[in-house]
């Protein structure tokens, strides 16, 4: 099945920066919802995000539904040492789909 | 707590066995979902089922099986067809229909001896 493009793979910071990462797919979807696994756990749910053009935050993080729908980014504030982890996103239409995760690394 | 339990967290498997690997929810979700991740990979979906006894195959179901006996419970057997079993195995529950807002377990390690 379709997977979707989701980049960064992987991004090193410094405590404190800001991080951007985005997924495309080349089909519509109707959800689009951001994870955080941190290792040898299963995936969290971090924000959920269900209208074309939605911007929706949870704390120091931001998501938002592209217009086209078929596009999402997930920013995060001020990152602090527990941002450390793999960010996946999801999008829904009839199932759903993953993308491959940004493996984020932040340095004190 | 309501929740999602996989176990065992850790297992190991002999060339030519077959191993189950449990997933229980009290969350009262109908639909229920077996993935498996490999490093720099997404999750790949390997069955999933919406009611009791009954379940379809996902994208890389070869070498799985599965059953739905009771709605609380979807246990995933890697068979001794699988040849390439190691990799994390995660399951999942969503409320309703396959494609809802899926919530997941926090995995199972399988690895080959």
């Amino acid at each position: 099945g379709q997977q979707l493009n989701q980049s960064p793979q992987s991004m090193f910071i410094q405590e404190g920066e800001d991080v951007s990462m985005n997924c495309t797919s080349s089909s519509i979807f109707n959800t689009w919802l951001w994870y955080k696994q941190d290792p040898g756990e299963g995936p969290v749910l971090l924000i959920a995000l269900y209208k074309a053009g939605e911007l929706t935050s949870n704390g120091r993080l931001t998501a938002q539904f592209g217009i086209t729908r078929k596009d999402s980014f997930l920013n995060i504030s001020a990152s602090i040492p527990s941002d450390v982890g793999i960010y996946f996103c999801a999008g829904q239409l009839y199932d759903m789909r993953f993308g491959a995760g940004t493996r984020l690394t932040v340095k004190p | 707590d309501g929740g999602i339990t996989q176990s065992p967290k850790y297992l190991f498997r002999k060339e030519g066995q077959n191993v189950t690997l449990s997933c229980e929810q009290n969350l009262n979700h109908d639909a229920m979902y077996w993935y498996r991740q490999d490093p720099g990979q997404g999750l790949r979906l390997i069955y999933y089922s919406q009611i009791v006894n009954d379940f379809q195959k996902g994208d890389i179901a070869e070498g799985y099986s599965v059953s739905r006996e009771k709605k609380e419970s979807f246990p995933l057997t890697v068979t001794s067809a699988q040849k390439n079993p190691t990799a994390f195995y995660l399951c999942a529950s969503s409320i309703g229909r396959v494609g809802n807002i899926q919530y997941f377990g926090a995995g199972t390690r399988l690895s080959v001896l």
